[in-house]
């Protein structure tokens, strides 16, 4: 148990629709990762967030949000979806200034 | 930019075989390097790191050296298990301010008895 956790452990929905995925890190962290694997893309780093601030940006599309909470936990939202959403999305956290990130076990979507 | 390529699989060896996934990457500067296992249905596990040339990660033995005359980190086992079968992923991150893992593909291991 790597100490980060994820609601919900599944998600099905229809296009177009909205959702909202949740992430509480380790006690202690102050980064929070959002990642998203596909079989096409594989692990792709989505956005940063540090102590409630944005810290990068990676492949994030425009239809995708995220924000960090004074208690450090983290939503990503995602809208108008479309069927090549489908995919697992993990959490992380770190402690910053440490290279090494604790994943969650991570939110399966699926569009329908 | 940041980049990581490892062996493609999948890998099939049997019980008590020896094990080798390679790693290379391309990078700026001074990475950290990692490797994560996933068993199936489960998020990412860390399996080792190593943050400077020469440095080498081992856990649960698994060993991989950060080789910066090479630019790899090749993960090594002298005697696999059935309950190694997973798939593994090097990873790497170029440190700064921004601390994001740049993953390779993944190699699926499979260990039968």
């Amino acid at each position: 148990d790597s100490g980060v956790t994820q609601t919900p452990k599944h998600l099905i929905t229809a296009t177009g629709q909205r959702v909202t995925l949740r992430c509480s890190p380790r006690s202690g962290d102050l980064s929070v990762y959002w990642y998203q694997q596909s079989l096409d893309q594989g692990l792709q780093f989505l956005i940063q967030y540090y102590n409630g601030e944005e810290r990068a940006k990676g492949n994030i599309l425009e239809r995708f949000s995220a924000q960090q909470f004074p208690d450090l936990h983290s939503e990503l939202n995602l809208s108008s979806l479309e069927l090549g959403d489908s995919a697992l999305y993990f959490c992380a956290s770190s402690e910053q200034g440490r290279g090494e990130q604790y994943f969650g076990p991570g939110t399966r979507l699926t569009v329908t | 930019g940041d980049s990581v390529t490892q062996m493609e699989g999948p890998v099939t060896l049997s019980e008590e075989a020896f094990l080798t996934i390679n790693c290379t990457y391309t990078a700026t500067g001074y990475p950290s390097l990692f490797w994560y296992v996933q068993y199936p249905g489960e998020g990412l596990q860390l399996l080792l790191k190593a943050t400077k040339a020469d440095d080498k990660g081992s856990n649960k033995g698994f060993e991989a050296t950060y080789r910066k005359e090479t630019t790899s980190f090749h993960l090594e086992k002298g005697s696999v298990q059935v309950s190694d079968s997973a798939v593994y992923f090097c990873a790497l991150n170029s440190g700064g301010s921004n601390y994001k893992l740049t993953f390779g593909k993944g190699t699926l291991l499979t260990v039968n008895p």
